[in-house]
């Protein structure tokens, strides 16, 4: 199976902050990669797939880049409601797996 | 709009079984891949299993191969999950979620409110 791993598993930042999460594979998984956010009691919800292609109607503020085997996903300014819980995921092979997540708090 | 409401949840015994359903709505049910994740008390998400938009094609994860069976019926927009020698760590909320594509399961656009599964005596 392919592993996931994400950094950092938390973070805390001021509104407006740009933040970064990672996300590395564990072997070339090349853009098949998706980024999902999950508030407190919500089920996730798709925020960036392949990659770098932003789900529709999802603020521009959200970002991802990257292939192979590393990833970046980022906020470019940090909005009080983006706090959540954001998770990685690769569908290069099944089992489709996901990363530890990174949790986001207000500073 | 789009519309996946999961049932079938509860409490069981170790060694139990239990079946659940995701009845979809607002899309064309069988030209889309359907998965079922799961999430553990304060844990990260696991997909479980996924199966194609013809049922034709069916995918589990090592954890509950040979114990759970997924399958739809597209004619009635509904995705089933029957999960068999339950255990302890398989407690969790069992989300149902809807892919972008027809074939294999890869990116997942949609998903239930989810329903819990516990496994305990």
């Amino acid at each position: 199976d392919i592993q996931m791993t994400q950094s950092p598993s938390s973070l805390s930042a001021s509104v407006g902050d740009r933040v970064t999460i990672t996300c590395q594979a564990s072997q070339d998984i090349s853009n098949f990669l998706n980024w999902y956010q999950q508030k407190p009691g919500k089920a996730p919800k798709l925020l960036i797939y392949d990659a770098s292609n932003l789900e529709t109607g999802v603020p521009s503020r959200f970002s991802g880049s990257g292939s192979g085997t590393d990833f970046t996903f980022t906020i470019s300014s940090l909005q009080p409601e983006d706090i959540a819980t954001y998770y990685c995921q690769q569908y290069d092979n099944l089992p489709l797996t996901f990363g530890g997540g990174t949790k986001v708090e207000i500073k | 709009e789009v519309q996946l409401v999961e049932s079938g949840g509860g409490s069981v015994q170790p060694g139990g079984t239990l079946r659940l359903s995701c009845a979809a709505s607002g899309f064309t049910f069988s030209s889309y891949a359907m998965s079922w994740v799961r999430q553990a008390p304060g844990k990260g998400l696991e997909w479980v299993s996924g199966i194609s938009g013809s049922a034709g094609s069916t995918y589990y994860a090592d954890s509950v191969k040979g114990r759970f069976s997924i399958s739809r019926e597209n004619s009635k927009n509904t995705l089933y999950l029957q999960m068999n020698s339950l255990r302890a760590d398989d407690t969790a909320v069992y989300y149902c979620a809807k892919d972008i594509i027809l074939l294999v399961p890869s990116a997942m656009d949609y998903w239930g409110q989810g329903t819990l599964v516990t496994v305990s005596s």
